[in-house]
């Protein structure tokens, strides 16, 4: 399996609190993308990076932020957490984006309450 | 963007008979074509992916095919086994491009 590690595991927190999820690989891959998996949706992308300081949004970004300071971490943050982002939340990353492989790491159970 | 569409949602088999998931993508641009496996609790592993260079791909009893001119890929799943049981992705991707595109994910089960 790919190097990657997720932050924390599991996090129950209460609306309106922000939350930071982090992600860290040790492949030194330059895309590293932020997932949430719902039932029936799949996979959908929240943001993703193209490098240092280098970010774009995915389809459901609203409410989401992300902060790429280093190649081996990208950080997904919710400034003020709603019901609705009760997710499993996946970080995954790729050495040449959507040419190459994508690997997931574990993922983060996310409840707000 | 792209948009991939998958079916069946739900899949029930026999062991040993073969599985077959379907999906169905929009942009022709597309030439990356990877599949994932989702036990349940954990992360989705690639367990198969072709390029549109090519129309089939096998690796030991799980094979993938696509039609560029139809705009769809297939994976197929033979000599079913109870460990199969799981959720399946499709997605497509651009060589041009940053992102991936899912598909909505298939639960298989093979009834032992």
């Amino acid at each position: 399996d790919a190097g990657i590690t997720q932050s924390p595991r599991h996090k129950v927190t209460e609306t309106g609190t922000p939350v930071t999820l982090r992600c860290h690989q040790t492949e030194n891959h330059r895309y590293m993308y932020w997932y949430r998996q719902d039932p029936g949706h799949g996979l959908r992308l929240i943001h993703y990076s193209y490098g240092v300081k280098d970010t774009d949004k995915g389809e459901v970004s609203d409410g989401y932020s992300v902060s790429r300071s280093k190649t081996e971490d990208f950080l997904l943050t919710l400034e003020s957490a709603t019901s609705s982002q009760t997710s499993v939340y996946f970080c995954a990353i790729s050495e040449q984006g959507g040419e190459e492989k994508l690997f997931f790491g574990s993922g983060t159970q996310l409840s707000v309450l | 963007g792209e948009n991939v569409e998958q079916h069946p949602s739900t899949l029930s088999v026999q062991e040993g008979d073969s599985a077959v998931i379907k999906c169905t993508y929009s942009d022709s641009a597309s030439n990356y074509f990877p599949w994932y496996k989702q036990e349940l609790g954990k992360r989705p592993q690639l367990i198969i992916d072709i390029r549109s260079n090519v129309g089939e791909k096998k690796d030991q009893r799980i094979a993938v095919t696509l039609n560029k001119t139809a705009k769809h890929f297939s994976l197929h799943i033979t000599e079913t086994q109870p460990e199969d049981s799981a959720v399946y992705f499709c997605a497509a991707s651009m060589n041009t491009g940053n992102q991936f595109y899912f598909g909505t994910g298939t639960s298989l089960t093979v009834i032992p």
